[in-house]
């Protein structure tokens, strides 16, 4: 089965340091990824979607200068939280998927700690 | 837009015994695929079953198996022989189709299953 790996699966950090999320296809190449946030005990929330070679697409009220994304690779994309603020707090998933395929492939998930 | 309804908080079950979870969405799309997913505590997301809107077979896989009513615009997960691995958050998802790219997954807010021993 496809395989999408996150790193890293936990990361804490300091208010106004920046962060980034990995989130590599291990055997397949990713033409889209899909940025997720997950709050506490509630559902998935898409952030954007990034797709290899082009600007992500950010899901409304999400800011796109705080929360960087590049997808540089068909295997590669990554989450930059930017100058980070206790509020950014929770959990990042990402998934990943090729044309024609309805299965997304999820990663593992980074639970991010600002403090 | 799409939208995914799940009414069921939280729901609990004897081992052994049969449960089902309830989800309903709205969609203006007449090609469209469903899903159901499980969460356990190691959050990791993992797919329990999957249907096309435009197979009317319900999809069974193996303990699990689903009602798709496409009229009624529902979608509910019935687990048979719950097993205590069984315990996780449950999620409906929603993903239009799209034929020559992929589309993202409108989830609905879960509902957290616990199998009794």
């Amino acid at each position: 089965g496809a395989v999408v790996s996150q790193h890293p699966s936990r990361v804490i950090c300091k208010s106004g340091t920046s962060v980034k999320i990995e989130c590599r296809s291990l055997d397949f190449q990713a033409t889209t990824m899909f940025w997720y946030r997950q709050f506490p005990k509630q559902s998935l929330m898409l952030m954007a979607t990034s797709n290899e070679g082009s600007k992500a697409t950010y899901e409304q009220g999400v800011e796109k200068d705080k929360f960087l994304i590049n997808h540089a690779s068909l295997t590669l994309s990554t989450l930059t939280v930017t100058s980070a603020h206790p509020e950014d707090s929770s959990f990042y998933i990402c998934s990943a998927s090729f044309p024609g395929n309805t299965e997304a492939f999820f990663g593992q998930g980074t639970r991010l700690t600002v403090v | 837009a799409q939208t995914v309804t799940q009414s069921q908080p939280e729901m609990s079950v004897q081992e052994a015994e049969t449960v089902t979870l309830s989800c309903t969405y709205d969609t203006s799309e007449s090609n469209y695929y469903l899903f159901w997913y499980k969460q356990p505590p190691s959050r990791q997301m993992i797919l329990v079953i999957r249907q096309e809107a435009y197979k009317q077979q319900n999809a069974t896989e193996n303990r699990f198996s689903v009602n798709f009513q496409k009229a009624a615009k529902s979608f509910s997960l019935k687990i048979s022989d719950s097993q205590l691995g069984d315990t996780a958050m449950y999620f409906c998802a929603f993903m239009k189709h799209n034929q020559g790219g992929s589309e993202k997954l409108v989830f609905g807010k879960g509902t957290k299953l616990t199998v009794n021993p």
